[in-house]
């Protein structure tokens, strides 16, 4: 089974207007973190926001948040007032601490094509 | 946020040849990391490295393709070794920045963008 799931290869949002953007995790660990990472074009991957399993509140971060569900392992991100800068991939990625050999990488999941009209 | 130099961005090589990617961090960290984007794909770990030890190899990735360096804790090499079209991929090293807090986060550096004709 993947252990990130991104269902939306592509979405497309007004400027100004907010959008969600999925991602489903599947883990039996109880120490693990979730990312956000974006994706322009030119290839660079730039972190947007992390949740940890403990933390009781949803991350923000400016323009960027993430509502973690955990009973539901879910950590979708929103982004609110788009602007066509956030026109990229978005790469959401989970960091297990369990034991055994995947404790330090991450693994993406396959990524969503996010579009921002004018 | 660990500040991360990869250089070259781009590169276009010609089949058999090899190309060594260079990744230098502005602060000390423990472990560096390897990953490889195909065209339209997600981002897939090659390698970790640690300073002073041989690198970790993922599963379909073997040290006489993809031979590491990790000569201090600021820098390391990625060599894509007799290169061969399927090769062509976004080449990025990652951090785990160490600042306190945040410890967990990784970070990239802005890729290496490899043509192989």
């Amino acid at each position: 089974a993947q252990k990130i799931t991104q269902t939306q290869p592509g979405m497309f949002v007004q400027e100004k207007e907010a959008v969600t953007l999925d991602c489903t995790y599947d883990t039996s660990d109880q120490s693990y973190g979730l990312f956000w990472y974006k994706q322009p074009s030119s290839g660079e991957m730039i972190f947007l926001i992390y949740q940890g399993s403990y933390d009781e509140q949803n991350a923000t971060e400016g323009r960027y948040s993430l509502n973690f569900q955990k009973a539901r392992k879910s950590a979708n991100l929103v982004i609110s007032a788009s602007q066509l800068g956030d026109s990229a991939m978005y790469f959401c990625a989970m960091r297990e601490w369990g034991s055994g050999a995947g404790s330090y990488q991450l693994t993406f999941g396959k990524g969503t094509k996010l579009s921002v009209i004018p | 946020s660990a500040v991360i130099s990869q250089k070259p961005s781009r590169d276009i090589c010609q089949r058999g040849t090899s190309l060594t990617i260079q990744c230098q961090v502005d602060s000390q960290v423990t472990m560096m990391f390897w990953y490889r984007q195909q065209p339209g794909q997600s981002l897939t770990l090659i390698a970790t490295a640690n300073q002073g030890s041989e690198a970790t190899y993922e599963s379909g990735f073997v040290i006489d393709k993809f031979p590491i360096s990790r000569p201090n804790l600021t820098f390391s090499t990625l060599t894509v070794s007799n290169m061969s079209p399927e090769d062509s991929s976004i080449y990025l090293c990652s951090v785990e920045d160490g600042v306190a807090g945040i410890g967990e986060k990784l970070f990239f550096g802005s890729g290496t963008q490899l043509s192989v004709l």
